[in-house]
């Protein structure tokens, strides 16, 4: 499968735990993003790299959230200090041009 | 602002049936659209995408048409499937802006046998 793969694809933490997602995009390609998604929403942009620069950050993106992509390659976002409202569908898409995205990693805050 | 939405939250059809769904933007300056397709569990996956200097698309089974005037977009499936039941999304964009995509809140699609 060439396509752009997310890991893990569901993870339960405890309110206060740091949880951290990774995202392999489609080879090659130098655009990179992370979106959120809750239920019977459509994805809402976070970030967006373009090779390893961090380009773009959405206010949504607080200060508990970090993302990076160290060699233009894979990125991974890290949540610090879970809190409940940050139980969602993280997905990460990739694009030369078109955004093609990952199944997503669920998370679920308790 | 920047916006998108659609006109009807969930669209019922025959096995067979042509279906369309709409979807409305508010954002003038937003050049770039495209449609995603969502089953449950899933990630979007891509449909179609139009250019604003564009007023209609076409590929296999699905039509896109934009109307700038009123800031209007649909997408017409032919035939439509039972494997086309999902959720679709509308996304804008504007091309050497932002690159985020601004996505609507969907449309549930059931397609009955």
């Amino acid at each position: 499968d060439t396509g752009v793969s997310q890991n893990p694809r569901h993870k339960i933490t405890k309110r206060g735990q740091n949880v951290t997602f990774r995202c392999d995009p489609i080879s090659e390609h130098n655009r990179l993003y992370w979106y959120r998604q809750t239920l019977g929403q459509g994805p809402e942009f976070l970030t967006y790299f373009q090779n390893e620069a961090q380009l773009e950050k959405s206010r949504l993106l607080s200060d508990r959230f970090s993302a990076e992509r160290p060699k233009g390659s894979f990125s991974t976002l890290e949540i610090q200090r879970t809190e409940q409202g940050d139980s969602a569908m993280y997905l990460c898409a990739s694009s030369p041009d078109e955004q093609y995205f990952g199944p997503g990693t669920r998370l679920t805050v308790t | 602002g920047e916006s998108v939405g659609l006109h009807l939250p969930t669209l019922s059809v025959q096995e067979g049936d042509n279906s369309i769904i709409n979807c409305a933007y508010s954002n003038s300056a937003s050049d770039y659209f495209i449609w995603y397709k969502q089953e449950s569990g899933k990630g979007p996956q891509f449909i179609i995408d139009i250019r604003s200097n564009m007023d209609k698309r076409q590929g296999q089974r699905v039509t896109v048409l934009l109307n700038k005037t009123v800031k209007h977009l649909s997408l017409q499936i032919a035939a439509t499937q039972p494997g086309d039941s999902a959720v679709y999304f509308c996304a804008e964009n504007v091309q050497g802006g932002s690159e985020k995509l601004v996505f609507g809140k969907g449309t549930k699609l059931t397609v009955n046998p």
